[in-house]
């Protein structure tokens, strides 16, 4: 089944310690980009990738890194995370075609509490 | 960059009857303009979208319009079921592969 997977789902966490979310799509696609949502802001973008070892900062990407070693995997990085950080993470994937990025298909999301 | 606004924010119609939201944006090189549906505790769903060489585009009841003078773009859902309820997002893009999201509209269809 073609999806995008993210782990943890739930995530509590203290202030300063460092955490990983994963992110893994099955669909051989270049473009992989990382959101939070938060209430009454719709989804920003935190970082993209196009391609492997090509990463790209989007909206909001103070106090978060990324890498793309592997095409299928775009881990999102809090090095020290912060109370401000507490949103709802989701991964996405896609095709890209010099014209653009294409439709995109989101994973289920995680949920970080960053006490 | 990119401001996308959306409206309206909350939106109730009886089932059967017509749902439009609309959305600005303020890049005039975006080119491409999707709109997702986002189910309670799920990741947002493409459900249509369109590039800025097309003005209009429909699949069934969906339709969506752009007008690239005015810098708006709007989706249409008629005869509206109970399970169209959700939370919809539009979006804007161009070749900077950099997406905007709207702040969200939960359309609520009273049966």
């Amino acid at each position: 089944e073609a999806q995008v997977t993210q782990n943890p789902r739930y995530l509590i966490t203290v202030t300063g310690k460092k955490l990983t979310v994963t992110c893994s799509q099955n669909m051989n696609h270049e473009y992989m980009s990382w959101y939070r949502q938060d209430p009454g802001l719709g989804l920003r973008q935190i970082y993209y990738s196009m391609n492997v070892e090509v990463t790209d900062k989007g909206d909001v990407p103070e106090g978060y890194k990324v890498s793309r070693k592997e095409k299928r995997n775009f881990p999102l990085i809090l090095e020290s995370p912060s109370p401000n950080q507490t949103s709802l993470y989701f991964c996405a994937s896609s095709f890209w075609t010099g014209g653009g990025a294409d439709t995109q298909y989101f994973g289920p999301g995680t949920r970080l509490t960053v006490l | 960059g990119e401001n996308v606004e959306q409206h309206p924010s909350t939106l109730s119609v009886q089932e059967g009857d017509s749902a439009v939201i609309k959305c600005t944006y303020s890049d005039s090189a975006s080119n491409y303009f999707p709109w997702y549906k986002q189910e309670l505790g799920k990741g947002p769903q493409l459900i249509i979208d369109i590039r800025s060489n097309v003005g209009e585009k429909k699949d069934q009841r969906i339709a969506v319009t752009l007008n690239k003078t005015a810098k708006h773009f709007s989706l249409h859902i008629t005869e509206t079921q109970p399970e169209d309820s959700a939370v919809y997002f539009c979006a804007a893009s161009w070749v900077s592969n950099q997406f905007y999201f709207g702040t969200g509209t939960s359309l609520t269809v009273i049966p």
